[in-house]
């Protein structure tokens, strides 16, 4: 199976400030129909997981243009230009390539 | 607008059996893959396996193969998630998440999930 590694575990932000995670691949998640099936997800205290972004780079809707999703093949960040404390949560990358869809461990990130 | 209600919070002893449930509303349930993911107390998210309601495709983790059985009834847009002979080690919180779709093709990756049932199994 697919392995998902997220850098750093945890976050601690200023608001105001950017702020960026790192996934890594164990396999490319570039498919032969052309599309990379990244995704990102935000689990904020006491949620069910909601869908930040689609395929690499396409925001959900009703998500904020403050987030952004980049990368290719094996490498993937997730920013956000301006932390809000309602941004707080732990964030999961997550591959749907190849099944099993496999997770990163997670990124909690706290409001300084 | 698109809802997965699941059912309550279960309690159960080591042994039981247990099927717990996830009402799909506001959209067309036999054409979105729907799947279950584990989250253990404290820990991460782990994707358990999906069903396609349509043809009930169904696919698992290796993981959880042969420990969970997914299924679906189409009837009532309901899916479900069950267990022969719960283990300590089931306790965690589970959601039903659905598959998202294109205007051509339709996914696992999930777009919209339930609100979660917490499943305790003690002695």
């Amino acid at each position: 199976e697919i392995v998902m590694t997220q850098t750093p575990l945890s976050l601690s932000v200023t608001p105001g400030q950017p702020a960026s995670i790192s996934c890594k691949s164990s396999q490319s998640l570039l498919h032969s129909d052309g599309k990379t099936y990244l995704y990102w997800y935000l689990q904020k205290p006491g949620q069910s997981p909601q869908l930040l972004i689609y395929e690499v780079s396409n925001r959900s809707s009703a998500v904020s243009d403050r987030f952004s999703g980049s990368g290719s093949g094996t490498d993937f960040t997730l920013k956000i230009s301006r932390v809000e404390a309602d941004d707080v949560g732990v964030y999961y990358c997550m591959q749907s390539i190849q099944l099993p869809q496999t997770f990163g461990q997670g990124t909690k990130v706290e409001i300084q | 607008e698109v809802q997965l209600v699941q059912s309550g919070a279960e309690v159960k002893k080591p042994g039981e059996s247990l099927k717990i449930s996830c009402k799909a509303s506001g959209y067309s349930f036999s054409t979105h893959w729907i799947g279950w993911v584990r989250q253990m107390p404290g820990k991460g998210l782990e994707w358990m396996g999906i069903i396609y309601p349509g043809d009930s495709d169904t696919r698992y983790s290796p993981s959880f193969q042969g420990q969970v059985t997914i299924s679906a009834d189409k009837s009532i847009t309901t899916a479900y998630l069950q267990w022969s002979s719960l283990k300590a080690s089931d306790t965690a919180m589970y959601y039903c998440a659905r598959g998202y779709c294109s205007s051509t093709t339709c996914y696992t990756a999930s777009d919209h999930w339930g609100q979660g049932t917490l499943v305790t199994v003690s002695s």
